[in-house]
């Protein structure tokens, strides 16, 4: 079965410091994947995709994310955590180019203390 | 460009209630969807269309209809709600280009409680 796995429930960081957010993804064909950030109330907002080419995609807010085919992994990463980067954060993969429907993970909570 | 929007914003039903959840973009978006966000469960999708009149089922599509008069709306009837209904519902919407979706952009969310 096709599916998306986000390992952690949450991830707490220190304001400052490096944060990575998991993803790995398990899906026949060639992956398009996505991440999404949710604050409190509010919808999805659009970070960053990788469709082809380079590995290391940059987004939105600093973030980062590198696809890496042979671990089917697509972690979430920022050099630098915000307090304002507290929020949820999802994984999602559309499994190939012919479908239009995107999987998701469960979701990470990022909590980045002052 | 007002994005997606979805209304009302918050709702409560009581069991075996009927009601329609509206969404609406104005992005000339081709491919609409539905999702219902439950704790742990992440996103599922409920319904999708890749244009007017045209609609098909995703995960979660069992007690929802839907229906694409227009290329901007893309409303979700609830028939007789369920408490199993009690969710947030997302709409989403993108551009299709070369017979494929681009990246979806989300609605702020209908917050649906059913007594």
């Amino acid at each position: 079965a096709q599916s998306v796995a986000q390992p952690e429930d949450q991830v707490n960081v220190a304001e400052g410091n490096p944060l990575t957010v998991k993803c790995t993804y398990s899906v026949s064909g060639n992956p398009y994947l996505f991440w999404y950030v949710q604050y409190p109330n509010r919808g999805l907002q659009f970070l960053l995709k990788y469709i082809t080419g380079d590995n290391l995609v940059k987004g939105s807010y600093g973030f980062e994310a590198e696809f890496n085919k042979s671990q089917t992994s697509f972690h979430l990463k920022k050099p630098s955590a915000l307090v304002s980067d507290s929020a949820l954060y999802f994984c999602a993969v559309r499994p190939g180019y012919n479908t239009d429907k995107l999987i998701f993970g469960t979701g990470t909570r990022l909590q980045v203390f002052p | 460009n007002a994005g997606v929007t979805q209304t009302p914003k918050f709702q409560v039903l009581k069991t075996g209630q009927s009601m329609t959840l509206q969404c609406a973009q104005d992005m000339n978006h081709e491919y609409m969807s539905w999702y219902r966000q439950d704790p742990g469960m992440g996103l599922r999708l409920i319904h999708y269309s890749v244009g007017a009149g045209i609609t098909d089922q995703g995960e979660v599509p069992n007690g929802y209809n839907v229906s694409r008069s227009t290329t901007e709306d893309f409303p979700l009837r609830l028939l007789s709600a369920a408490p199993s209904q009690t969710s947030v519902y997302f709409c989403a919407s993108s551009y299709r280009t070369s017979g494929s979706t681009d990246t979806q952009y989300f609605g702020p969310g209908t917050r649906l409680t059913v007594l």
